[in-house]
């Protein structure tokens, strides 16, 4: 199985100041059609999930333009330009290219 | 907007059995692939199984802890997913959520295996 590792396990920011997320995937992502399937997820707290980032760096509709994605093969980050009190919450990495699909353990960003 | 919903969870003792279902709306559902994810507090998310489209085939994946015992199934006439657990134990306690991976989550149903 791929192993998701996140780093670092909790954030605490400032509100405005930028926060980085990163993700490494024991094996490349890249499938056979030349996609790469990670995606990342914000679950606020008492809430479900919910998609942020698809295929590496593509937002989801609704998604504010201060969320970013990039990366490739195995290495991935998730960047907030100016973070807010909205986004505290855990956020997930995810890799669809292999079965059995995997996350990561989380990471905790807090505010300051 | 998107939504979905699940519902059929409870308490079930160790062997039993429980049918989870997922009502999807807000999106074109016969064309997603869906999936089953489950969390607990211990171990996190923990990928379930999936369904593809049936333009994608119709097939379905499953993680090694659930293949044989669990069956993931769609009806797209109903924008409905369904998760059936057979066999269950005291390990499969957790919050179950059906996903569209591009669009949204479920809100999840709480499953709980014990006697």
């Amino acid at each position: 199985d791929i192993v998701m590792t996140q780093a670092p396990l909790t954030l605490s920011v400032t509100p405005g100041q930028p926060a980085s997320i990163s993700c490494k995937s024991s094996q490349s992502l890249l499938s056979g059609g030349g996609k790469t399937y990670l995606f990342w997820y914000l679950q606020r707290p008492g809430q479900s999930p919910q998609p942020l980032m698809y295929e590496v760096s593509s937002r989801v509709s609704g998604v504010p333009d201060r969320f970013s994605g990039s990366g490739s093969g195995t290495d991935f980050t998730l960047k907030i330009s100016r973070v807010e009190a909205e986004d505290v919450g855990v956020y997930y990495c995810m890799q669809g290219s292999h079965v059995p699909l995997t996350f990561g353990g989380g990471t905790k960003v807090e505010i300051k | 907007e998107v939504q979905l919903v699940e519902s059929g969870g409870g308490l079930v003792k160790p062997g039993g059995s429980l049918r989870l279902s997922c009502a999807a709306s807000g999106f074109t559902f016969s064309d997603a692939w869906m999936s089953w994810v489950r969390q607990t507090p211990g171990k996190g998310l923990e990928w379930v199984g999936r369904v593809r489209s049936k333009t994608g085939g119709g097939t379905t994946d499953y993680a090694a802890p659930v293949k044989g015992r669990f069956t993931v199934s769609r009806d797209d006439s109903k924008n409905m997913l369904y998760l059936q657990m057979n066999s269950l134990r005291t390990e499969d306690t957790a919050i179950y959520y059906c996903a569209s991976f591009y669009h949204s989550w479920g809100q999840g149903t709480l499953v709980t295996v014990s006697s």
